[in-house]
């Protein structure tokens, strides 16, 4: 079945510092690809998306980019903010119309 | 505009015991979703309703059950609570069935004690 992978955390980084979260997916056909991001205490929110090979998503400094050769969608962001700690998700949209996620990372900025 | 909201915030139960929670989705939005997030885990897939219909249902017991109402608002069930059933349980709202603009609320932690 479809499924997610992403790198396990948790990661942590000093401030100014690149980030890169790799997440792989299996799937049939040509899902949508997401990744959510959950501050603490809160909701999941949707960070960015992509809906076809060789889109890329960005939203607040992050950027990821649908490889479907390498079935891939990595956030990466050049430069990270302790507000960034948090979990990241990626996530894929099934045929069937509901979201699979992967496990989560757990990103921890040093001020 | 109001996000998607949910209640209780926490509750804690026993185990054998029912739980009901709800969602109101964003106004407008007719789709509904439901999520189990247990800690350390990304959310699985439990339900999904639009226009009152039940249009997915994800990998859980009978035990779980779910309906939408004419306000678009909906209720998650779940009967003779175990344990494993703790976790926090997310809403997510669209305005159709497809899943690329999914908007989620903060969810209800469930402890069964």
């Amino acid at each position: 079945g479809d499924s997610v992978t992403q790198m396990e955390g948790p990661v942590t980084l000093s401030e100014e510092a690149f980030l890169t979260i790799n997440c792989t997916y299996t799937a049939t056909g040509y899902p949508s690809l997401f990744w959510y991001v959950q501050y603490p205490g809160e909701g999941l929110q949707l960070l960015l998306k992509a809906t076809k090979a060789d889109d890329k998503g960005s939203n607040k400094g992050f950027e990821a980019t649908y490889r479907k050769e390498t079935t891939s969608f990595h956030l990466e962001k050049g430069s990270v903010q302790v507000s960034d700690s948090a979990v990241y998700f990626c996530a894929l949209s099934a045929r069937d119309d509901k979201i699979i996620f992967g496990k989560g990372t757990r990103l921890h900025i040093l001020p | 505009d109001a996000g998607v909201t949910q209640s209780p915030t926490h509750l804690i139960k026993t185990r054998g015991q029912h739980v009901t929670l709800r969602c109101s989705p964003i106004s407008g939005h007719k789709s509904v979703s439901w999520y189990q997030q247990v800690l350390g885990q990304g959310p699985q897939f439990i339900f999904q309703y639009y226009e009152k219909e039940e249009r997915g249902r994800g990998n859980f017991p009978d035990r779980f059950s779910a309906r939408q109402f004419p306000n678009y608002s909906s209720e998650l069930n779940v009967n003779a609570l175990l344990l494993g059933d703790s976790a926090l349980y997310l809403c997510a709202s669209s305005s159709g069935t497809g899943v690329d603009e999914q908007y989620f609320g903060p969810g209800t932690r469930l402890t069964v004690t």
